[in-house]
């Protein structure tokens, strides 16, 4: 199993510029997560799945969607790039409610 | 609202001496507890959850309702204990996890 895996690994994107960052899981999780790592700020919670179809808002959703067409695909899309959303992005998926989560290996994105 | 605080943001020891890293949470109804740490280079991975009552890599951790605490503990630091260490709360049957700012343990030689 590949577990959880996010592209790209890093990107640069120039503010106003649209992009998704994917992410996919092989262990067939129902719950999935997005969160965003900043210095002295920890893990955020962005936006979460508990199953396909259905998404819900996490902490810091503003300039964030996302879409669960399938189990294993949880994309994030930031619709118009903007210097605040630089930071490190996580996916990770869990078997069930309250189980441990399963992190991917991140996307660096700077926006300019 | 749920909080989770790490007061320190670095935390320096050398190889065999005692290692405690705080945690102190806000949340009104009875939360679940991780700890996750994330070596040089590697993932994001679960260290213990205070549920399990496990000892992971001669970590523990005790939840203290009454001191609203769950400070991570080793006897002996080991430098292969360098890393990233955040404490995480979730409310019970939650999937949604609130971090702590997180701690970096240095175990120097």
């Amino acid at each position: 199993n590949a577990g959880v895996t996010q592209t790209p690994k890093f990107q640069v994107l120039k503010t106003g510029q649209s992009m998704t960052l994917q992410c996919a899981q092989d262990m067939n999780h129902e719950y999935m997560s997005w969160y965003r790592q900043d210095p002295g700020m920890g893990l955020r919670l962005i936006h979460y799945s508990v199953g396909a179809g259905i998404t819900d808002q996490g902490e810091v959703p503003n300039g964030y969607n996302v879409s669960r067409s399938t189990t294993e695909d949880f994309p994030l899309r930031l619709l118009s790039a903007a210097p605040s959303q630089t930071s490190v992005y996580f996916c990770a998926s869990s078997p069930g409610q309250g189980g441990e989560q399963y992190f991917g290996p991140g996307t660096r994105l700077t926006v300019t | 609202a749920q909080r989770v605080t790490q007061p320190e943001k670095l935390l320096s020891v050398f190889k065999g001496a005692p290692v405690e890293l705080k945690c102190n949470y806000s949340y009104s109804g009875s939360p679940e507890l991780f700890w996750y740490v994330q070596y040089s280079r590697q993932r994001l991975q679960l260290l213990l959850r205070h549920i399990s009552r496990e000892s992971i890599k001669g970590f523990t951790a005790d939840l203290n309702k009454g001191e609203t605490s769950f400070h991570l503990k080793k006897p002996f630091a080991q430098e292969e204990d360098s890393a990233m260490y955040y404490c995480a709360l979730s409310s019970l049957g939650g999937n949604k996890l609130v971090f702590g700012a997180g701690t970096i343990l240095r175990v120097k030689s």
